[in-house]
């Protein structure tokens, strides 16, 4: 079926510091998701975009809907302990039943 | 409260045992989605409703199944249970802006 590749699988990073994820595809997206989950609880959505170059933030996170339609990418400035967790992307395809393709999701953890 | 409900949180059962997940969707959402997720892994998608019909499969079991029923809300049925269906179960809804929301999840432990 559909996937998405996301990247990277996880990461270590110090305490304010700058974290950069994407995902890509080889198919054409009208909707990108990104969507954090903490341990044990479902993914919360934290960013919907809709058009292609689109660019929303959400306090430090900021998103942006890849020119192509094929891929996506989420920044998060000034990494602090509650970023800790699992972030997933998701698409819907051009004339999907609403039905969502996701990512394998990129776990978040911040050294000690 | 993100309001879609999951019950239980939690259910410990037998191998060979027959359990029910049940899920109640986001006021006026008319899709509700079950995904699976197993320790550190990602989210597989089972199956999807659509206002009482069945509108997508993924990679959902032949001892698996669900239904919506005419109040919206849905159960997904589990049988024959085996110890690698232990998992996180997670519904979701959605509406018109494509956005799914979950619920909190059913932790099944088979033992």
């Amino acid at each position: 079926g559909q996937q998405l590749n996301q990247s990277p699988q996880s990461m270590f990073i110090q305490e304010g510091e700058d974290v950069s994820m994407n995902c890509t595809s080889s198919s054409i997206f009208n909707t990108w998701l990104w969507y954090k989950q903490d341990p044990g609880e479902g993914p919360v959505l934290l960013i919907a975009l809709y058009k292609a170059g689109e660019l929303t933030s959400n306090g430090r996170l900021t998103a942006q809907f890849g020119i192509t339609r094929k891929d996506s990418f989420l920044n998060i400035s000034a990494s602090i302990p509650s970023d800790v967790g699992i972030y997933f992307c998701a698409g819907r395809l051009v004339d999907s039943n609403y039905q969502l393709i996701w990512g394998a999701g990129t776990k978040l953890i911040i050294k000690p | 409260d993100s309001g879609v409900t999951q019950t239980p949180k939690h259910l410990i059962t037998a191998t060979g045992q027959r359990v029910t997940l049940r899920c109640s969707p986001r006021s006026g959402d008319l899709s509700v989605y079950w995904y699976q997720q197993s320790l550190d892994q990602g989210l597989q998608f089972l199956i999807q409703y659509y206002n009482g019909e069945e509108r997508a499969k993924g990679n959902i079991l032949e001892r698996f199944s669900a239904q919506q029923f005419p109040d919206l809300h849905s159960e997904l049925n589990l049988s024959s249970l085996e110890l690698g269906d232990s998992a996180l179960y997670f519904c979701a809804s959605s509406g018109r802006n494509y956005g799914y929301t979950f619920g909190s999840g059913t932790r099944l432990t088979v033992v």
